[in-house]
């Protein structure tokens, strides 16, 4: 029944990691996501995926690489985790010009 | 300075008051998207306007779009507990259809009862 699932929903890991977030939308969507929301609850676009291609790509360090397998999936690999980094990712899918439906999110801990 | 600004950035009000939070932004909103949030948990999508002057409601939750497409209210009459949370507003400002949204530093809002 889950528009968009993303996992997992807590991620405790240590600095200089690598670690994945993964995310799956069932709405037959073309457009996949990825956000961060900061602390004081900013929530500022990471990347879109549009059929497979990268449209947009905000001032992003490239530690972080989004990856879509296909359609229904994009996820997100971070390497060398900073403290910085921690924060709550939302994945989100929408048809063009349509609202945008958002995951639960992942809470991202960086010790 | 940022693109979408919304204001109250905090708003207490007593159960039963009606209430408005407000979201401006310097460039023409080719989207506007309203959601709420609650603590801890993703976010809830509310409404979407794209006209100018374009005014929607559900239940007890007004949005409105300028006519001029660079703000919009919403607005809550007869507040209920179920109410509180953070409010976004989200816009599209590239007209591209399918880029990210740019969010407002949202509204919390609390109801007293």
């Amino acid at each position: 029944d889950t528009a968009v699932s993303q996992t997992p929903k807590y991620l405790v890991t240590q600095m200089g990691n690598d670690k994945s977030i993964k995310c799956e939308q069932n709405l037959g969507h073309d457009t996949m996501y990825w956000y961060k929301q900061d602390s004081k609850k900013f929530l500022k676009i990471m990347f879109s995926y549009n059929n497979k291609e990268l449209i947009i790509n905000e001032t992003v360090p490239n530690r972080f690489s989004p990856k879509s397998p296909d359609k229904a999936h994009l996820n997100l690999h971070i390497n060398s985790l900073e403290l910085g980094d921690s924060a709550v990712y939302f994945c989100a899918s929408s048809q063009t010009r349509h609202e945008q439906f958002f995951g639960p999110g992942t809470r991202l801990t960086v010790l | 300075s940022q693109e979408l600004e919304q204001s109250p950035q905090s708003l207490i009000v007593q159960e039963g008051k009606n209430l408005t939070i407000n979201c401006t932004s310097s460039k023409t909103l080719y989207g506007l998207y309203w959601y709420k949030q609650k603590y801890g948990e993703g976010l809830i999508f509310l409404m979407m306007l794209q006209k100018g002057g374009e005014e929607k409601s559900h239940e007890k939750i007004t949005a409105k779009l300028d006519e001029k497409k660079q703000q919009s209210s919403l607005h809550i009459t007869a507040s209920q507990p179920s109410h509180a949370g953070i409010y976004l507003c989200g816009a599209d400002l590239a007209g591209g259809g399918a880029d990210g949204l740019t969010f407002g530093k949202g509204t919390h809002l609390i109801i007293q009862p």
